[in-house]
């Protein structure tokens, strides 16, 4: 397992169209989080999960918003009728209960 | 507001300078973390600081955690341009929720050579 893996990298999408990113995380992790990234800013925190489990979710994860992890591995983020606003690197990470959090190379969102 | 507030917000050196950058908060942290970013790439962990006074080094890079855990900061001693990268600090807050690390904004350094 050489980390956390993100797919795709870039995507470029139509405004209202909706996308999906996939997380994997590394395997013996059980939390997994997503953040959110735009330019000059540090990663703001989206939604974590433990196992299976939907812990939290931001005030920043409006309902246009969705993140599962059904089988407590890898995870999906879907964005539902893209705004130009949701332009930004959205960030998966990992980590074994509450030790260091490794992230992954991130998904570059683009909405055009 | 932010939570944890980082200086300098850029800085620009030239290879061989010493530099520090500083992360600072009103709220005690549990943990706090170092990572740095490139361009395009998510955050690498550095190091993570999780006693009060704790200094860690990793080869030229000096990390220290305030007294208080509601600080900390990070030496570089010799810079090189490898050095160049977004440095993040991330904590825990003491209390707060267990799966929400807050990110200051990072220092942008530059290490011309």
């Amino acid at each position: 397992d050489t980390g956390v893996s993100q797919d795709p990298r870039h995507k470029i999408t139509k405004r209202g169209q909706n996308v999906t990113f996939r997380c994997d995380p590394i395997s013996e992790h059980n939390r997994l989080y997503w953040y959110r990234q735009t330019l000059g800013q540090g990663p703001e925190f989206l939604t974590y999960f433990q196992n299976e489990a939907q812990l939290e979710k931001s005030r920043l994860l409006s309902d246009r918003f969705s993140a599962e992890r059904p089988k407590g591995s890898f995870s999906t983020l879907e964005i539902q009728r893209t705004e130009q606003g949701d332009s930004a690197m959205y960030l998966c990470a990992s980590s074994r209960d509450r030790t260091e959090a490794f992230f992954g190379q991130g998904t570059r969102l683009t909405v055009v | 507001t932010q939570l944890l507030e980082q200086s300098p917000q850029f800085l620009s050196i030239q290879e061989g300078e010493n530099l520090t950058v500083y992360c600072n908060s009103s709220s005690v942290f549990s943990s706090l973390q170092w990572y740095r970013q490139e361009p395009g790439e998510g955050p690498v962990l550095l190091v993570t600081v999780v006693t009060g006074g704790e200094v860690k080094k990793l080869k030229r890079l000096t990390f220290q955690f305030g007294d208080a855990r509601k600080d900390s900061s990070l030496h570089i001693t010799a810079a090189q341009p490898g050095d160049t990268g977004l440095y993040l600090c991330a904590g825990e807050v003491y209390g707060g929720s267990q799966g929400n690390l807050i990110f200051g904004k990072g220092t942008k350094l530059s290490v011309k050579p």
